[in-house]
């Protein structure tokens, strides 16, 4: 399973947009990109998943190059609520038994 | 859809005692996963099962852990003489295969377990 890399901190201000990146340079061509949030407390979340190009849903956007190698979690005007643990993974969900977790990060957001 | 549920949410035990924690996954789902998260870590995987089939262990699931999913619908873990680097928080998700490409796995709000 391909390792990631992303930043173990971040912050931001209420009303902005947040990009998160995430490097994974050894993803496998059947290996598709999900975001997972946690708050205190409780279990990861899904946000995200992605293969190439970009992904939008209600809550993120997902921007994935052509080589694939990293990918970038954007959230739109941030509020306090966003304040989490955002964690990138790499796999290949509908098959391999398991998602690695990389230790995330951390998004302060403030007022 | 009344997502994953875990009992207990917190368990406080001594060390040496046996604790058995319940998940219950999403009722059509077929997979079913254990994981452990200590604080300001990521979530590690433990074991899974698909169906009632346990068809990977972790090497951190020692011989006093043990997981099951008998009929392929409830699950326990089982920590058996519990030491104090066992506390942490015990998280349970599941999966439908095939379907995780689009929605991913949904996670219960675990199971916290302190060992004193």
């Amino acid at each position: 399973l391909a390792k990631t890399t992303q930043p173990i901190s971040m912050d931001s201000y209420e009303g902005q947009e947040v990009n998160i990146t995430c490097s994974h340079n050894n993803i496998a061509t059947n290996d598709y990109i999900t975001w997972y949030q946690q708050f205190p407390s409780q279990g990861p979340r899904f946000i995200i998943q992605g293969y190439k190009t970009k992904v939008t849903n209600e809550v993120a956007s997902l921007f994935i190059p052509a080589d694939r190698k990293s990918s970038t979690l954007s959230l739109p005007r941030v509020s306090l609520s966003d304040t989490a643990v955002y964690y990138c993974l790499v796999g290949e969900p509908g098959n391999t038994g398991k998602l690695i977790f990389g230790q995330g990060t951390t998004l302060q957001v403030k007022p | 859809d009344t997502g994953v549920s875990q009992d207990p949410r917190h368990k406080i035990t001594k060390r040496g005692q046996n604790v058995t924690f319940r998940c219950d996954p999403i009722s059509e789902h077929n997979r079913l996963y254990w994981y452990r998260q200590t604080l300001g870590q990521g979530p590690e995987f433990l074991t899974y099962f698909q169906n009632e089939a346990q068809l990977e262990k972790s090497r951190l699931l020692s011989d006093r852990f043990s997981a099951e999913r008998p009929k392929g619908s409830f699950s326990t873990l089982e920590i058996q003489r519990t030491e104090q680097g066992d506390s942490a928080m015990y998280l349970c998700a599941s999966s439908l295969v095939g379907q995780g490409v689009r929605r991913g796995y949904t996670f219960g709000s675990g199971t916290r377990l302190t060992v004193v």
